[in-house]
């Protein structure tokens, strides 16, 4: 049922890009991003639906094939505030699952 | 407003104790959510509820339980505390699925240590 993250680390200089994929054995319908920081609760990137645009904040973007069951985040000349741990977030019959994660540390 | 308050922040439960996690919102959110966290790991979903009065098993139900007396609040209750139980525990709220292009707001944690 939970969505399937790769990869499940990455190191980053600043300035450097990465992508981090989610993908489901399930029929998609949205696909949410969430960011944890060490310590902290999961915070609310963004959301993609079925049918819609890729979406973006700040230098991350994300892209979602529904035919693939697949999505992508993109994180764009990374910041030191980018590291934290990515979670994909996708929804079965009101059930919401998380992925297992990816764990970025962004290095200056 | 709080959005999403979680209570206590730290526990420490010896084995075979009871204890109830408390969590309340104010956003009149209809979806409530419980999961679990262990260290270096993602969220596993215990038990969910869609309004006040109803409730559903999530992946790792057993050994819990919860109720839905409100559409603010949602306890989670840990019967016979158990070391595998140990973990951070996140209540999240949302006003819909995602279907409905709404997101979930996060307490901020419960860490329990059964000992």
């Amino acid at each position: 049922q939970q969505p399937v993250q790769s990869p499940q680390a990455v190191i980053l200089r600043e300035g450097e890009d990465a992508v981090i994929n989610c993908s489901s054995s399930k029929a998609l319908y949205s696909v949410h991003w969430y960011r944890q920081k060490h310590g902290e609760a999961p915070v609310f990137l963004m959301i993609l639906l079925k049918g819609g645009e890729q979406k973006g904040h700040e230098k991350i973007s994300a892209s979602f094939n529904e035919k693939k069951q697949q999505s992508s985040l993109y994180l764009t000349a990374s910041q030191l505030s980018y590291s934290g741990t990515y979670f994909c977030g996708t929804e079965n019959f009101n059930k919401f699952y998380f992925g297992s994660g990816t764990k970025l540390n962004v290095k200056p | 407003n709080a959005g999403v308050t979680q209570t206590p922040k730290f526990r420490i439960l010896k084995i075979g104790q009871s204890m109830t996690l408390q969590c309340a919102q104010d956003m009149n959110h209809n979806y409530m959510y419980w999961y679990r966290q262990d260290p270096g790991m993602g969220l596993k979903l215990i038990y969910y509820s869609v309004g006040a009065g109803i409730t559903d098993k999530g992946e790792v139900p057993n050994g819990y339980n919860v109720s839905r007396s409100t559409t603010e609040d949602f306890p989670l209750r840990l019967e016979l505390a158990a070391p595998s139980q140990t973990s951070v525990y996140f209540c999240a709220s949302s006003y819909s699925t995602g279907l409905l292009n709404t997101e979930a707001f996060f307490g901020q944690g419960t860490r329990l240590t059964v000992v």
